[in-house]
């Protein structure tokens, strides 16, 4: 049973651009959301996270955006950067629920 | 200072085999989860510890699998009779606490079972 869903495996963008990573939950009862960077032979690294009681949450060139009622969530990097080539996974929970669930990761890679 | 730490970094063993993996986590962290990543999925639940005590397990896949962290700090996955299908990066995690405290992930150990 996936709960957490990235359907896109891969994306690839110019330097420059705008990177939008999209995510989708079954369960209603998640209320926070995270993003996880994962770079080869290294362990998921946190980026950003989002609670249910926002809808947008920005730390620089990083902003997620929640929209409850689709169940749908993106992560949107501006200006991509070749360094943020990498796997991003979307992860979510039940506050303060320690079992986090995430997608199959999207692979994004960034041009020079 | 050090992040989490995971021995050892490649398995291969044969089926059937007894494994153990470690993990340390980073001090001061009382919260310890283990993942499992099978090729082309994201990271899996199995189990975490709130000190000594696993206060969650139910991502086990069976009673081959298990997991302890005796003095609250490193732990140990022990997988026996190990099936092909276990294979997979075995990811251990920590956090300062439980709920909503950021989870730092070690590298993972690469188990292969031929």
């Amino acid at each position: 049973d996936q709960q957490v869903k990235q359907n896109s495996p891969s994306l690839s963008v110019q330097e420059g651009r705008i990177s939008i990573l999209n995510c989708d939950y079954t369960n209603s009862m998640f209320d926070y959301f995270l993003w996880y960077k994962k770079y080869p032979a290294e362990g998921p690294t946190f980026l950003i996270s989002i609670s249910s009681i926002k809808d947008k949450n920005e730390d620089g060139r990083f902003t997620v955006f929640l929209n409850k009622s689709a169940k749908h969530l993106s992560l949107h990097i501006v200006p991509s950067q070749p360094g943020d080539s990498a796997v991003y996974f979307c992860a979510a929970r039940v506050y303060n629920n320690n079992d986090m669930r995430f997608g199959a990761g999207t692979r994004l890679t960034v041009k020079p | 200072g050090a992040g989490v730490s995971q021995t050892p970094s490649n398995k291969v063993t044969e089926k059937g085999k007894y494994v153990e993996l470690r993990c340390d986590p980073i001090s001061g962290h009382t919260a310890l989860y283990w993942y499992r990543q099978s090729l082309g999925q994201g990271p899996e639940f199995l189990i975490y510890f709130q000190g000594t005590g696993a206060a969650d397990d139910s991502g086990l896949p069976n009673d081959r699998f298990f997991a302890v962290r005796p003095e609250g700090s490193v732990s140990t996955l022990k997988i026996q009779r190990t099936e092909r299908g276990d294979s997979a990066v075995y990811l251990c995690a920590s956090s300062f606490g439980l709920g909503g405290d950021t989870q730092y992930f070690g590298p993972g150990t690469r188990l292969t079972v031929l």
